[in-house]
């Protein structure tokens, strides 16, 4: 069965610090592979997306995610968290007609 | 740029009550679903819809709800008798292509709250 994994509840993070989400998954073939972020409040915004090619995909906001096969992982990062980062992140896999999608991360930052 | 609009953004309803969610997607997409997140949980797929009709289903999803395309633009969530644990957020989603190949886009939910 189709599962996706995000083993931090929740981070902690100095403004201007390095950020790293991590996520796996378990599914048979290639899956499309999604970050989302929610905003208290507020719905589910793409952040970035994989399909095929590139394993390192660039996305909104200064967040970039690596696909790696062998570890079915996708990590979601950015170099530098500003304030505004502060929210929940979901990872997601797309498999058959559905979504998949992690318990979610929530990311504090501290000034 | 286009988007996938919900209403209402909250509403406040009784057990037993029946609740229906709008959602009106974007406008050239043809997938749709709904999905629901329990306060502190996580998203939980609900049903999808394509070409007027139900493609796929979660367990979550029984008798007490029911979706409907009713004309061209709208895709609505009938909840027939609420209990309080269908208190959630409730996201409506639509795509071009579905799943497989393309993102979905979501709206900002429906808040529904069960006293």
């Amino acid at each position: 069965a189709q599962s996706v994994t995000q083993p931090d509840i929740h981070i902690t993070v100095s403004e201007g610090a390095s950020l790293e989400l991590r996520c796996n998954y378990s599914y048979g073939a290639t899956p499309y592979l999604f970050w989302y972020v929610q905003s208290p409040g507020q719905g589910l915004q793409l952040l970035l997306k994989y399909f095929s090619g590139d394993t390192l995909v660039q996305g909104i906001k200064g967040f970039e995610a690596e696909f790696k096969r062998s570890q079915s992982s996708f990590n979601l990062r950015k170099p530098s968290v500003h304030w505004s980062d502060a929210a929940e992140y979901f990872c997601a896999v797309g498999a058959g007609n559905q979504f998949y999608f992690g318990t979610g991360t929530s990311l504090t930052v501290i000034p | 740029e286009p988007e996938v609009t919900q209403t209402p953004s909250h509403q406040v309803t009784q057990m037993g009550q029946e609740v229906i969610l709008r959602c009106v997607p974007i406008s050239n997409h043809l997938y749709f679903y709904w999905y629901r997140q329990i306060l502190g949980q996580k998203v939980e797929f609900l049903v999808s819809f394509y070409n007027n009709e139900i493609s796929e289903k979660s367990e979550i999803f029984d008798d007490q709800f029911s979706v409907e395309r009713p004309d061209g633009s709208n895709f609505t969530l009938k909840i027939r008798s609420t209990k309080l644990e269908d208190s959630a957020m409730y996201f409506c989603a639509s795509s071009e292509q579905g799943t497989n190949t393309g993102e979905l886009f979501f709206g900002e939910g429906s808040r529904l709250t069960v006293l």
